[in-house]
């Protein structure tokens, strides 16, 4: 009954190399969330979508770019990978602002 | 901005120990969390906080709003409680989760 999943759980790609993350929830919660996170550091939000109203953070590069093509799915792109972007990517959902976010196991990425 | 402290950054205890992890914040908030992750997994969300003290099975999370202050209880700790406790907040009128640094526990048996 896993309630965020996100595929895959781990990925290697090469510099360059376009990756897509992907990140489903059976909550029905409006909101979703993607954040980065590197090694013994806090989460950094990259983007946030209420229902299909996108927000994007001022500091995300835009070398990320996300997609929510319903209330179920959200799609991480990264449009070229670099050495600086292998982190752990965690998608989390809440059903509205300030109620608590429940979190994907994440993806951890790899840049060769 | 709000600046989110934790403290211990570490802690080793031993099994059975009562374990305190401490959080504060420097402006006023609409909800705490306190968030688990084990290491190289994905976050587990214990408890939110707006006021008082909530407790689920050997932990207690307890939030003092006049001194921005709120504390992690973990009763009869075991090794498999070890893992990077983080606080996190949430602003007034902000729907972003402000972090604090993590508190990196570890239960020896």
């Amino acid at each position: 009954d896993a309630m965020v999943i996100q595929n895959p759980r781990y990925q290697v790609t090469q510099f360059g190399k376009p990756v897509t993350l992907s990140c489903s929830q059976t909550l029905n919660h409006n909101v979703m969330y993607w954040y980065q996170q590197k090694s013994s550091q806090a989460p950094k939000l990259l983007f946030h979508y209420y229902d299909k109203d996108f927000n994007n953070e001022a500091d995300t590069p835009d070398n990320f770019q996300s997609r929510r093509p319903n209330t179920s799915f959200c799609f991480l792109d990264i449009r070229s990978p670099g050495l600086g972007d292998a982190a752990m990517y965690l998608c989390a959902t809440s059903r509205d602002w300030s109620d608590t976010q429940y979190f994907g196991p994440g993806t951890r990425l790899t840049v060769l | 901005k709000n600046e989110v402290e934790q403290s211990p950054q570490n802690l080793t205890a031993q099994e059975g120990e009562f374990i305190t992890i401490n959080c504060s914040y420097s402006v006023g908030i609409s909800a705490l969390h306190w968030l688990q992750q084990h290491p190289g997994g994905g976050i587990v969300s214990l408890f939110m906080l707006s006021s008082g003290k909530k407790k689920h099975g050997r932990l207690i999370a307890t939030i003092n709003i006049q001194e921005k202050h709120s504390s992690l209880h973990i009763t009869a700790s075991h090794p498999r409680d070890s893992a990077v406790y983080i606080c996190a907040v949430h602003n007034f009128g902000n729907e972003k989760l402000t972090f604090g640094t993590g508190t990196r526990l570890t239960i020896i048996p």
